[in-house]
């Protein structure tokens, strides 16, 4: 089974809708992580989070909000979609203790009509 | 602040040729530095890593040696296989901060 989990894998929307991407990790991580893949520009953070109290915006915040409901749960959120949105999201975790790496998930594309 | 330069893809290659992506780097005092590969409809993971200086870092025929003189961190392998298609990503995490900085990311396509 995977470590890191989103839903949906895909999501088709229309411009103007709310829409909630979710991730689950079952890694025991206390740090979790939103990015956003565009061709071309490599991964651009959005949010992160180093335990549930904890929430920080990243390079690209604007238009996005987060939910860290567990420390296992951690929820990225776009309140009005727009088509400059459309792209590919990814969750990722780190443990404090034991290093750097990131652990990713699978992917969600988003597609905003 | 910390940044990390790649060199532009696609890379093309047909198999058994030998690879070399380049990644230098911009960072405050002695980062620790990643390769992570993203095969097709997947998320990243980490293919390598190096901690110091004149370390090497290697995995599944891959090697990267840190450089702190020219600040780089080339990525390599001797013989490519079809299998190695896919986008590879230069980060580095530099002591002071929480958050690594990643390169954007070299495409590779091997052909049989």
């Amino acid at each position: 089974d995977a470590d890191v989990t989103q839903t949906p894998r895909n999501r088709i929307t229309k411009t103007g809708k709310r829409i909630m991407l979710e991730c689950s990790q079952t890694k025991g991580h206390d740090r979790m992580y939103w990015y956003r893949q565009d061709p071309g520009l490599g991964l651009q953070l959005i949010y992160y989070s180093f335990d549930v109290k904890d929430i920080n915006k990243g390079e690209i915040s604007d238009g996005y909000s987060v939910s860290r409901q567990a420390q296992a749960k951690f929820s990225l959120s776009l309140e009005s979609a727009i088509p400059n949105q459309t792209a590919l999201y990814f969750c990722a975790t780190s443990d404090s203790l034991s290093g750097d790496e990131q652990f990713f998930g699978p992917g969600t594309r988003l597609t905003v009509l | 602040g910390d940044s990390v330069t790649q060199m532009e893809g696609p890379v093309t290659l047909s198999e058994e040729a030998f690879l070399t992506i380049n990644c230098t780097y911009t960072a405050t005092g002695y980062p620790s530095l990643f390769w992570y590969v993203q095969y097709p409809g997947e998320g990243l993971q980490l293919l390598l890593k190096a901690t110091k200086a004149d370390d090497k870092g290697s995995n599944k025929g891959f090697e990267a040696t840190y450089r702190k003189e020219t600040t780089s961190f080339h990525l390599e392998k001797g013989s490519v296989q079809v299998s190695d298609s896919a986008v590879y990503f230069c980060a580095l995490k530099s002591g002071g901060s929480y958050i690594p900085t990643f390169g954007r990311g070299t495409s590779l396509i091997v052909h049989p």
